[in-house]
């Protein structure tokens, strides 16, 4: 249980280009997903928390105009690299918060295989 | 913002040894998770654990929030278990925002 799903695994466009990257919730409905990116050898950094039906939330630093966060539904978040460089090349991994799986009184994070995306 | 260093960063076992990672985090937590990231990225969980100690087979943690720290267990080592072990928090009244540590990056040799 508590699997969640990455569109496309991995992505190769040319600069200027958008791409769009689905998370789905196989198994159960989140309210909240992340997003979050990781460089080769670090660690990973949230980009933006997404919540169904209202606007994402965005850390400081990321550009809500570059990168576009959609919520649709209770098991669907997509992120969207506007107009993408080879700077935005990365790991992209989304995750979806589930509340008291485990017997503890709070959210559990399940992530995604993630995508990575390869700008040239 | 919160500080979440792992130690050690690097660590080669051989197989069938033990060894012990540690989660310092600089604030007050209220979720602890313990992720291992395999060699095509994925993050598997491992354990949810804000406070007290959970086992799972061949691993187990520990979590101390008074003292602000987690520690977990792995016990006879297989090759599998290479991989980058991370551990990740959220910051008491922050949400369900994880902040993740610095990893340990673990081979176990044959």
């Amino acid at each position: 249980g508590a699997v969640v799903s990455q569109h496309p695994s991995w992505v190769i466009c040319k600069s200027g280009t958008s791409v769009k990257i689905e998370c789905r919730s196989l198994d159960f409905q989140a309210t909240t997903m992340f997003w979050y990116r990781q460089f080769p050898k670090q660690s990973l950094m949230l980009m933006a928390t997404s919540n169904e039906g209202s606007k994402a939330t965005y850390e400081q630093g990321v550009e809500k105009d570059k990168f576009l966060i959609n919520h649709a539904s209770l098991t669907l978040s997509t992120l969207t690299v506007t107009s993408a460089h080879p700077e935005d090349s990365s790991f992209y991994i989304c995750s979806a918060a589930l509340y008291g799986r485990t017997g503890f009184l709070g959210y559990e994070q399940y992530f995604g295989p993630g995508t990575r995306l390869t700008v040239t | 913002g919160i500080q979440v260093e792992q130690s050690p960063p690097d660590l080669i076992l051989q197989e069938g040894a033990n060894s012990t990672l540690r989660c310092n985090f600089s604030d007050s937590v209220n979720n602890l998770q313990w992720f291992h990231q395999n060699p095509w990225g994925q993050l598997i969980n491992l354990f949810y654990i804000p406070s007290g100690t959970k086992q799972n087979g061949r691993l187990s943690a520990t979590t101390v929030a008074t003292e602000r720290y987690s520690l977990l267990y792995i016990s006879s080592s297989q090759t599998t278990d290479s991989g980058v072990y991370f551990c990740a928090v959220t910051l008491t009244g922050g949400g369900n925002k994880l902040t993740f540590g610095t990893g340990t990056q673990l081979k176990v040799e044959l």
